[in-house]
């Protein structure tokens, strides 16, 4: 089965710093990563995905890239603000009505 | 995205009892809900997916006479712990997939905590 690990697992970085999360997996099969912020308490919010077919995709300041080839990609979070703070997973599937599998998650915490 | 409601946000229970999770669909209909569990600081864990008018499919390691999942309509699916003990205190979240898209989203949430 699929196997996704991802790196670190606490990050904590200087208010208006970028900050970045790193994913592998190991099914070629899969093709759809996602990345979910989860704030204490509350269920995981998709914030941004990518499907296998592009190799980089932006939204504002959160950005994704994959690599294929090395099976691996990574969450980019530019001017990290305080809100910013939560945990962070990544996530790969083989899409529509497939398992999920998630990474075991990074705890940001921006200072201010 | 999709709006998923889960209801209570937090339940506290004594051993024994039985606890009903409920997760709504509001702005679509799901043929797919799948139930995750989460344990304080660790990721997420598939219990079981539940198909609309059929019987759920559990994960390895879950007992489903223990978990009884009922997906009865398009936009509900309820989970109940059944008998619940202190081990089965946890965080459940609930989640759906759009139709023909493969984004999953989830509910906010139940903190369970049995005495």
């Amino acid at each position: 089965g699929e196997n996704v690990e991802q790196h670190p697992s606490t990050l904590s970085v200087q208010e208006g710093d970028s900050a970045v999360i790193k994913c592998t997996y190991s099914d070629s099969a899969s093709n759809y990563f996602p990345w979910y912020k989860q704030e204490l308490g509350k269920g995981p919010q998709l914030i941004i995905d990518i499907r296998s077919n592009v190799g980089e995709k932006k939204d504002q300041r959160i950005a994704v890239t994959l690599n294929k080839t090395a099976k691996h990609f990574s969450l980019h979070i530019t001017e990290t603000q305080p809100e910013d703070s939560a945990v962070y997973f990544c996530a790969a599937s083989q899409g529509n009505f497939n398992k999920f599998y998630f990474g075991s998650g990074t705890k940001l915490n921006v200072k201010p | 995205g999709a709006v998923v409601s889960q209801h209570p946000s937090w339940v506290i229970c004594k051993s024994g009892t039985s606890v009903k999770i409920e997760c709504r669909s509001l702005d679509f209909q799901a043929t797919t809900m799948f139930w995750y569990r989460q344990f304080p600081k660790q990721s997420l864990m598939l219990m079981a997916t539940s198909n609309e008018g059929s019987k759920a499919t559990y994960e390895q390691g879950v007992e489903k006479d223990k978990f009884l999942i009922n997906h009865a309509s398009l936009t509900l699916s309820t989970l109940t712990v059944t008998s619940a003990h202190p081990e089965d205190s946890s965080f459940y979240i609930c989640s759906v997939q759009t139709g023909g898209s493969e984004k999953l989203f989830f509910g906010s949430g139940t903190q369970l905590s049995v005495l």
